[in-house]
Protein backbone atom coordinates (compact mmCIF):
# COMPACT_ATOMS: atom_id res chain seq x y z
CA UNK A 1 0.00 0.00 0.00
CA UNK A 2 1.48 3.51 -0.82
CA UNK A 3 1.83 5.72 1.82
CA UNK A 4 2.97 9.53 1.74
CA UNK A 5 3.49 11.28 5.46
CA UNK A 6 3.75 14.69 5.04
CA UNK A 7 5.85 16.99 8.06
CA UNK A 8 7.64 19.96 9.31
CA UNK A 9 4.79 22.31 8.74
CA UNK A 10 3.87 24.99 11.31
CA UNK A 11 4.01 28.87 12.32
CA UNK A 12 6.89 30.84 10.98
CA UNK A 13 6.62 34.54 10.54
CA UNK A 14 7.27 36.21 7.30
CA UNK A 15 10.91 35.90 6.00
CA UNK A 16 11.06 32.93 7.76
CA UNK A 17 11.99 29.19 6.43
CA UNK A 18 10.87 26.01 6.78
CA UNK A 19 11.95 22.19 5.54
CA UNK A 20 8.85 19.87 4.70
CA UNK A 21 9.47 15.80 4.39
CA UNK A 22 7.38 13.34 2.73
CA UNK A 23 8.34 9.59 4.04
CA UNK A 24 7.36 7.68 1.57
CA UNK A 25 6.41 3.22 1.88
CA UNK A 26 4.86 1.04 -0.45
CA UNK A 27 6.49 1.44 -3.67
CA UNK A 28 9.93 1.83 -5.44
CA UNK A 29 10.24 5.54 -4.14
CA UNK A 30 13.74 5.57 -6.68
CA UNK A 31 11.06 4.66 -9.91
CA UNK A 32 8.39 7.44 -9.51
CA UNK A 33 8.56 11.60 -10.07
CA UNK A 34 7.33 13.56 -6.71
CA UNK A 35 5.75 16.78 -6.29
CA UNK A 36 4.63 19.03 -4.29
CA UNK A 37 1.09 20.64 -4.38
CA UNK A 38 -0.28 22.92 -2.25
CA UNK A 39 -3.74 24.55 -1.19
CA UNK A 40 -4.65 27.80 0.78
CA UNK A 41 -7.64 28.10 2.83
CA UNK A 42 -10.43 27.81 0.91
CA UNK A 43 -9.02 28.09 -2.12
CA UNK A 44 -7.60 25.97 -5.15
CA UNK A 45 -4.96 23.03 -6.23
CA UNK A 46 -1.57 25.00 -7.15
CA UNK A 47 0.95 22.65 -8.55
CA UNK A 48 4.66 24.01 -6.64
CA UNK A 49 6.82 21.77 -7.97
CA UNK A 50 8.51 18.69 -8.92
CA UNK A 51 11.30 16.30 -9.39
CA UNK A 52 12.65 13.09 -10.97
CA UNK A 53 12.58 9.45 -9.60
CA UNK A 54 16.71 9.94 -10.01
CA UNK A 55 16.72 13.54 -8.69
CA UNK A 56 18.49 14.90 -11.75
CA UNK A 57 15.57 16.91 -13.20
CA UNK A 58 13.72 19.52 -10.74
CA UNK A 59 11.01 22.30 -11.99
CA UNK A 60 9.31 24.86 -9.65
CA UNK A 61 5.80 27.18 -10.76
CA UNK A 62 6.93 30.98 -11.40
CA UNK A 63 5.53 31.56 -7.81
CA UNK A 64 8.17 29.97 -5.78
CA UNK A 65 11.19 29.54 -8.03
CA UNK A 66 13.91 30.70 -6.63
CA UNK A 67 12.26 31.00 -2.78
CA UNK A 68 12.01 27.12 -2.56
CA UNK A 69 14.09 24.29 -3.55
CA UNK A 70 12.93 20.19 -3.97
CA UNK A 71 15.04 17.62 -3.49
CA UNK A 72 15.07 13.79 -2.54
CA UNK A 73 16.91 11.12 -0.69
CA UNK A 74 16.23 7.83 -2.44
CA UNK A 75 18.13 6.07 0.47
CA UNK A 76 15.82 7.29 2.93
CA UNK A 77 12.43 6.87 0.96
CA UNK A 78 12.25 11.11 1.28
CA UNK A 79 11.44 13.74 -0.53
CA UNK A 80 11.76 17.43 1.03
CA UNK A 81 10.80 21.22 0.53
CA UNK A 82 13.24 23.61 1.61
CA UNK A 83 10.76 26.84 1.74
CA UNK A 84 13.03 30.38 2.12
CA UNK A 85 11.64 33.78 2.19
CA UNK A 86 8.17 32.89 3.12
CA UNK A 87 4.89 35.32 2.56
CA UNK A 88 1.54 35.19 3.70
CA UNK A 89 0.89 34.02 0.50
CA UNK A 90 2.90 30.97 1.03
CA UNK A 91 0.32 30.14 3.72
CA UNK A 92 -1.59 26.81 2.67
CA UNK A 93 -1.41 22.75 3.07
CA UNK A 94 1.20 21.16 1.18
CA UNK A 95 0.47 17.72 -0.08
CA UNK A 96 3.13 15.40 -1.27
CA UNK A 97 1.97 13.60 -4.39
CA UNK A 98 3.72 11.03 -5.92
CA UNK A 99 3.56 10.62 -10.02
CA UNK A 100 3.12 7.52 -11.61
CA UNK A 101 6.55 7.73 -14.33
CA UNK A 102 9.60 9.22 -13.84
CA UNK A 103 9.24 12.44 -15.08
CA UNK A 104 6.27 13.67 -16.41
CA UNK A 105 2.61 11.97 -15.62
CA UNK A 106 -0.16 12.22 -13.69
CA UNK A 107 -0.56 12.19 -9.82
CA UNK A 108 -1.71 9.25 -8.61
CA UNK A 109 -1.22 9.32 -4.61
CA UNK A 110 -1.46 12.45 -2.39
CA UNK A 111 -0.37 12.60 1.52
CA UNK A 112 -2.33 13.81 4.01
CA UNK A 113 -0.88 17.21 3.71
CA UNK A 114 0.76 19.34 6.45
CA UNK A 115 -0.18 23.10 6.70
CA UNK A 116 1.88 25.96 6.86
CA UNK A 117 1.31 29.18 8.16
CA UNK A 118 2.85 32.20 7.37
CA UNK A 119 1.99 35.25 9.85
CA UNK A 120 3.60 37.82 12.76
CA UNK B 1 2.44 28.11 -19.16
CA UNK B 2 -1.12 26.14 -19.93
CA UNK B 3 -4.36 27.71 -18.31
CA UNK B 4 -7.19 25.22 -17.38
CA UNK B 5 -10.59 26.54 -17.13
CA UNK B 6 -13.67 24.55 -15.64
CA UNK B 7 -17.14 25.17 -15.92
CA UNK B 8 -19.22 25.89 -13.90
CA UNK B 9 -17.74 26.54 -10.69
CA UNK B 10 -20.25 25.80 -9.23
CA UNK B 11 -23.27 23.47 -9.54
CA UNK B 12 -26.17 21.94 -8.01
CA UNK B 13 -27.51 18.69 -8.57
CA UNK B 14 -29.74 16.12 -6.77
CA UNK B 15 -29.34 12.02 -6.37
CA UNK B 16 -29.44 10.55 -9.46
CA UNK B 17 -28.91 13.17 -11.75
CA UNK B 18 -26.64 13.29 -14.62
CA UNK B 19 -23.67 15.26 -14.00
CA UNK B 20 -21.00 16.90 -16.60
CA UNK B 21 -18.25 19.60 -15.62
CA UNK B 22 -15.86 21.20 -18.54
CA UNK B 23 -12.18 21.44 -18.48
CA UNK B 24 -10.58 23.57 -21.23
CA UNK B 25 -6.96 24.17 -22.20
CA UNK B 26 -5.66 27.12 -23.71
CA UNK B 27 -3.46 25.08 -25.82
CA UNK B 28 -3.54 21.33 -26.81
CA UNK B 29 -2.41 18.73 -24.53
CA UNK B 30 -3.71 15.79 -26.85
CA UNK B 31 -4.98 13.53 -24.30
CA UNK B 32 -3.05 14.29 -21.14
CA UNK B 33 -5.80 15.47 -18.81
CA UNK B 34 -6.51 14.10 -15.29
CA UNK B 35 -10.06 14.29 -13.04
CA UNK B 36 -9.57 14.52 -9.19
CA UNK B 37 -11.80 14.40 -6.34
CA UNK B 38 -11.34 16.27 -3.50
CA UNK B 39 -13.86 16.21 -0.37
CA UNK B 40 -13.40 18.62 2.62
CA UNK B 41 -10.00 18.17 4.96
CA UNK B 42 -9.15 15.35 2.39
CA UNK B 43 -6.52 14.59 -0.21
CA UNK B 44 -7.63 14.88 -3.74
CA UNK B 45 -8.16 11.57 -5.31
CA UNK B 46 -7.25 10.37 -9.05
CA UNK B 47 -10.66 9.35 -10.56
CA UNK B 48 -9.74 9.51 -14.86
CA UNK B 49 -6.72 9.95 -16.63
CA UNK B 50 -5.36 10.17 -19.81
CA UNK B 51 -8.57 12.00 -20.53
CA UNK B 52 -10.81 8.71 -20.05
CA UNK B 53 -9.12 5.99 -18.60
CA UNK B 54 -11.00 5.21 -15.57
CA UNK B 55 -8.22 4.61 -12.13
CA UNK B 56 -8.36 1.45 -10.26
CA UNK B 57 -11.63 1.08 -8.03
CA UNK B 58 -13.61 4.31 -8.94
CA UNK B 59 -17.19 3.42 -10.05
CA UNK B 60 -18.33 3.15 -13.48
CA UNK B 61 -20.29 5.87 -13.06
CA UNK B 62 -17.60 8.60 -13.94
CA UNK B 63 -16.34 8.72 -17.19
CA UNK B 64 -14.16 11.10 -19.17
CA UNK B 65 -14.18 12.04 -22.82
CA UNK B 66 -12.08 14.61 -25.32
CA UNK B 67 -8.55 15.92 -26.24
CA UNK B 68 -6.35 18.84 -27.60
CA UNK B 69 -8.40 21.45 -26.29
CA UNK B 70 -11.57 20.07 -24.82
CA UNK B 71 -12.45 17.92 -21.95
CA UNK B 72 -15.71 16.79 -20.10
CA UNK B 73 -16.08 14.59 -16.69
CA UNK B 74 -19.42 12.69 -16.20
CA UNK B 75 -21.39 11.52 -13.81
CA UNK B 76 -23.80 9.36 -15.17
CA UNK B 77 -26.12 8.86 -11.82
CA UNK B 78 -25.18 11.38 -9.08
CA UNK B 79 -24.54 9.48 -5.78
CA UNK B 80 -24.05 10.99 -2.40
CA UNK B 81 -20.56 9.99 -1.85
CA UNK B 82 -20.02 12.23 -5.14
CA UNK B 83 -20.73 15.78 -3.35
CA UNK B 84 -17.38 17.22 -3.99
CA UNK B 85 -15.31 19.21 -5.59
CA UNK B 86 -13.69 18.31 -8.76
CA UNK B 87 -10.34 19.28 -10.28
CA UNK B 88 -9.00 18.99 -13.90
CA UNK B 89 -5.21 18.79 -14.96
CA UNK B 90 -2.88 18.69 -17.41
CA UNK B 91 0.44 16.89 -17.22
CA UNK B 92 1.61 17.60 -20.81
CA UNK B 93 3.75 19.76 -19.78
CA UNK B 94 5.67 21.82 -16.68
CA UNK B 95 4.35 23.33 -15.34
CA UNK B 96 1.72 21.12 -14.25
CA UNK B 97 -1.63 23.04 -13.95
CA UNK B 98 -4.81 22.90 -12.33
CA UNK B 99 -8.72 23.97 -13.22
CA UNK B 100 -10.09 26.08 -10.64
CA UNK B 101 -12.66 23.35 -9.62
CA UNK B 102 -15.99 22.68 -9.52
CA UNK B 103 -17.95 22.09 -6.63
CA UNK B 104 -21.05 19.72 -6.75
CA UNK B 105 -23.20 20.86 -4.05
CA UNK B 106 -26.60 18.98 -2.86
CA UNK B 107 -29.93 20.88 -4.75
Amino acid sequence: EVQLVESGGGLVLPGGSLRLSCAASGFTFSSYAMSWVRQAPGMGLEWVSAISGSGGYTYYADSVKGRFTISRDNSKNTLYLQINSLRAEDTAVYYCAKGSEQWLAKTDYWGQGTLVTVSS
Amino acid sequence: DIQMTQSPSTLSASVGDRVTITCRASQSISRWLAWYQQKPGKAPKLLIYKASSLESGVPSRFSGSGSGTEFTLTISSLQPDDFATYYCQQYNNYPLTFGGGTKVEIK
